[in-house]
């Protein structure tokens, strides 16, 4: 079956910065794209970007533009984000989660365990 | 300040028939489909309803999914002490080109 299997809790400076990986396994890595989402401590879920594990191309919301890299390594079955420039509020749980389709119509069914990130002087 | 609006709380009694809101706009719910994910304290979300009124399976048929406008809902009839946990609705925005989720709504079995 599908198992996505994330990097292990980081705590990290103000101003560095993060590299959380998820590992794909159970199924063709490549024919689905993968979604970043993070929750704040008490707070709810947010979207930060996709990767088609395919070719590569990315889509960020808006707030992480220029902040957020997002890359696979299909070798491995591996997708990977990058946050720079750590500030305090992005302390959070970070999880990938798999795309699936229904007659046209995306959502994920599949979720990592969640990365905690810490971001504390 | 999240993009789709949901009621923080929401609660009913063993056997009731609960309905949680999601309210969005045309970019978003008004033109594209909502899914809804559970989320159990300390774990990551699981899927509830997906293409607005799809159950995966696993899912029991109590649980359902609706949309009329730009408004989405999630009815749990026959609510169960397993149903008290936190609820999230989610849709594509054309607007914005992301995906974007309602501020949660927690659900107690009272």
């Amino acid at each position: 079956q599908v198992h996505l299997v994330q990097s292990g809790a980081e705590v990290k400076k103000p101003g560095a910065s993060v590299r959380v990986s998820c590992k794909a396994s159970g199924y063709t890595f490549s024919t689905y794209g993968i979604s970043w989402v993070r929750q704040a401590p008490g707070q709810g879920l947010e979207w930060m970007g996709w990767i088609s594990a395919y070719n590569g191309n990315t889509n960020y919301a808006q707030k992480f533009q220029g902040r957020v890299t997002l890359t696979r390594d299909t070798s491995t079955s591996t997708a990977y984000m990058d946050l720079r420039s750590l500030r305090s509020d992005d302390t959070a749980v970070y999880y990938c989660a798999r795309e699936s389709e229904y007659s046209g119509t995306y959502y994920f069914a599949y979720w990592g365990q969640g990365t905690l990130v810490t971001v504390s002087s | 300040q999240s993009v789709l609006t949901q009621p923080p709380s929401a609660s009913g009694t063993p056997g009731q028939r609960v309905t949680i809101s999601c309210s969005g706009s045309n970019s978003n719910i008004g033109s594209n489909i909502v899914n809804w994910y559970q989320q159990l304290p300390g774990t990551a979300p699981k899927l509830l309803i997906y293409s607005t009124d799809q159950r995966p399976s696993g899912v029991p048929d109590r649980i359902s999914g609706s949309k009329f406008g730009t408004s989405a809902s999630l009815a749990i009839s026959g609510l169960q002490s397993e149903d008290e946990t936190d609820y999230y609705c989610a849709a594509w925005d054309d607007s914005l080109n992301a995906w974007v989720f309602g501020g949660g709504t927690k659900l107690t079995v009272l």
